[in-house]
């Protein structure tokens, strides 16, 4: 079975700061796939990042970067400098039965 | 380009009533899953669809059934309504031959009262 565990409830970060959320992950299966979604207040879910377990390089998309430590089971998000607009729940899912872990919710302050 | 089309956008229903969602998936995508997210709460997954066939089946209660048809729209049925069913329900759907990452409907919010 497959498990993803986010840690942080929620973070806060500086407007213009960088920010990391953790998601760690549990598979057996040797090829698997990791997503970062955002929802923001309104209640939809857009897709941001995904990461391939066979990927040689981490992936980025824009100011969203993955920090992908195949050893170590973990799949953490990198926003880098930060806007207002960043302030949601961020929720890290496996490819294949996309369960959810537990979501972040990130504030960004002025 | 298309989306995941959710119906109806939100729902109004009394105690012991039923309901009916129903999702469009983006065309040619061959898997779609179902989520209940309740009001500060992470999406739970309920069931999944792959090809017209149940693929994985999570935390749906069994008063709640789904299915998927021939022209790949999906429906989740709910009877016997509780207040506590009461949530923002997510489709979304993904190719599993072309590897894509799931896209989500707008989601059906449920009233139950």
């Amino acid at each position: 079975a497959q498990k993803i565990t986010q840690t942080q409830p929620g973070m806060f970060v500086q407007e213009k700061e960088a920010v990391t959320l953790d998601c760690t992950y549990d598979t057996s299966d040797p090829s698997y796939g990791l997503f970062w979604y955002k929802q923001p207040s309104s209640g939809e879910m857009i897709f941001l990042i995904y990461q391939g377990s066979y990927d040689q390089q981490n992936a980025t998309e824009g100011r969203y970067s993955l920090n992908f430590q195949k050893a170590r089971k973990s799949a953490n998000l990198v926003i880098s400098a930060s806007q207002l607009g960043d302030s949601a729940m961020y929720f890290c899912a496996m490819r294949g039965d996309m369960r959810f872990g537990a979501g972040t919710r990130l504030t960004v302050k002025p | 380009a298309a989306g995941v089309i959710q119906s109806p956008r939100h729902l109004i229903k009394e105690k012991r009533e039923t309901a009916t969602l129903k999702c469009y998936p983006i065309p040619r995508h061959d898997t779609v899953y179902w989520y209940q997210q309740g009001p500060g709460q992470d999406p739970q997954f309920l069931i999944s669809f792959y090809e017209k066939m149940q693929s994985d089946k999570g935390s749906i209660p069994d008063r709640f059934s789904a299915q998927q048809f021939s022209d790949y729209h999906s429906e989740l049925n709910m009877s016997s309504l509780e207040l506590g069913d009461s949530a923002l329900y997510f489709c979304a759907s993904s190719s599993r031959t072309m590897n894509t990452e799931a896209f989500f409907g707008q989601g059906t919010r449920l009233t139950v009262v």
